[in-house]
């Protein structure tokens, strides 16, 4: 299986500024047809998971450009500039490549 | 608009059948496919297994031997099938349309507790 390893596993963060967390996966994460299947997530408090990032960089509909994804086949960032308080929750990678699809452990974001 | 529900009982006992329903509107089950995830408390996602637009299945090679997931097209309904329950499994159990195999809805998820 797939394994992805989040960093840090929690952060916290001032209203304003910027975060950044880590994805490594265990494998490479292109695909054949040239796409990277690395997706985000964020699960907000009392939730379900809500998608951010499509194929490492792609921002899904309606969410704010304040979110950003990059990254090579292996290695992945999320980074969210001036947070606010509604970035609050757990953020999780994920990778659809193959099965079964896996998740990384979450990264809790909170509030200085 | 897209939504996914999920229902079931709250609590199943130690060694019982769980069995869940998605019930989906504002898409068909013959057009994306449908995932389960579950999340044990505190703690974080797990695949379970999809059913694909034509029906077939695809599950977690750790759930395999207990897992059964089918569907209802003309009631667009998903239906989970889980046996002999332990208290691990305790957990909320999300479905979600897989588009281009990933999740871009989720159902807002159903607990479900095992214990005698």
């Amino acid at each position: 299986d797939i394994v992805l390893t989040q960093a840090p596993l929690s952060v916290s963060v001032t209203p304003g500024e910027s975060a950044s967390i880590s994805c490594r996966s265990s494998k490479s994460l292109l695909s054949s047809k040239g796409i990277t299947s690395l997706y985000w997530y964020l699960q907000k408090p009392g939730k379900s998971p809500q998608l951010l990032i499509y194929r490492m960089s792609n921002l899904a509909s309606g969410v704010p450009d304040r979110f950003s994804g990059s990254g090579s086949e292996t290695d992945f960032t999320l980074k969210i500039s001036k947070v606010e308080t509604e970035d609050v929750g757990v953020y999780y990678c994920a990778q659809f490549l193959e099965y079964p699809y896996t998740f990384g452990a979450g990264t809790k974001l909170e509030l200085k | 608009q897209v939504q996914l529900k999920e229902s079931g009982p709250g609590l199943v006992q130690p060694s019982q059948t769980l069995s869940l329903t998605c019930t989906v509107s504002g898409f068909s089950l013959t057009s994306y496919h449908v995932s389960w995830v579950r999340q044990p408390p505190g703690k974080g996602l797990e695949w379970m297994g999809v059913i694909w637009t034509g029906g077939s299945t695809a599950y977690n090679s750790l759930l395999k031997s207990r897992l059964s997931i089918s569907r209802d097209t003309s009631k667009s309904q998903v239906f989970l099938k889980m046996n002999s329950l332990q208290t691990e499994d305790t957990a909320t159990y999300y479905c979600a349309r897989t588009y281009n195999n990933y999740f871009d809805y989720w159902g807002q998820g159903v607990m479900v507790t095992v214990s005698s």
